[in-house]
């Protein structure tokens, strides 16, 4: 059974940074895409960026660019995310997701539960 | 980017109803188009992917349609379970993107 785990999230000040974690079993990790998206308070769903399986491909929305890194560590099936220079418009519950890029359409097939990113002062 | 543009953001619904929402993509996405359900508190859910394959274990109540800009989501036989918001999302380029939602209310 495929078992996505984020971790991470918390309450946290302006400018500040925060490490998402993702814990991933029940499948061949080293082998999927994986994505990072998220869900504002209020909101709709928010892609935030993609990584390959091999981590030499990663892409990113363009609200994040330059302050949040994915990331992933195969050896021990987890995927990051950094998030530095936080902002209050960040505040969402965040979201991995399995992506199989060889299946026609390359959807997010598998999600985690999600882990709420907080920033207020 | 391209921008997906849902309709309706909100509807209402009786069980046993067919409902069907459109998503339309501001450029062609080929059919790198997918469809996922939302309920409050649980993880998005992968319905139809590359516009009209039924994820495994998705009922057959749910079927897509669609290629290029224009893809609908039908939902036929509306059921209880069914009360979440859909979105729809491109993977044809980076930013991948997604609708604004629409709600179905039972």
């Amino acid at each position: 059974e495929v078992q996505l785990l984020e971790s991470g999230g918390g309450l946290v000040q302006p400018g500040v940074s925060l490490r998402l974690s993702c814990a991933a079993s029940g499948f061949t990790f080293s082998t999927y895409a994986m994505s990072w998206v998220r869900q504002a308070p209020g909101k709709g769903l928010e892609w935030v960026s993609l990584i390959s399986s091999s981590g030499g491909n990663i892409y990113y929305a363009d609200s994040v660019k330059g302050r949040f890194t994915i990331s992933r560590d195969n050896s021990k099936n987890t995927l990051y995310l950094q998030m530095n220079s936080l902002r209050a418009e960040d505040t969402a519950i965040y979201y991995c997701a399995k992506v199989p890029i060889a299946v026609a359409g390359k959807p997010h097939d598998y999600w985690g539960q999600g882990t709420l990113v907080t920033v207020s002062s | 980017d391209i921008q997906m543009t849902q309709s309706p953001s909100s509807l209402s619904a009786s069980v046993g109803d067919t409902v069907t929402i459109t998503c339309r993509a501001s450029q062609n996405v080929n059919n790198y188009l997918n469809w996922y359900q939302h309920k409050p508190g649980k993880a998005p859910r992968l319905l139809i992917y590359a516009a009209s394959n039924l994820q495994s274990g998705v009922p057959s109540g749910f079927s897509g349609s669609g290629s290029g800009t224009d893809f609908t989501l039908t939902i036929s036989s509306l059921q209880p379970e069914d009360f979440a918001t859909y979105y729809c999302q491109q993977s044809f380029s980076t930013p991948w993107t997604f609708g604004q939602g629409t709600k179905v209310e039972i």
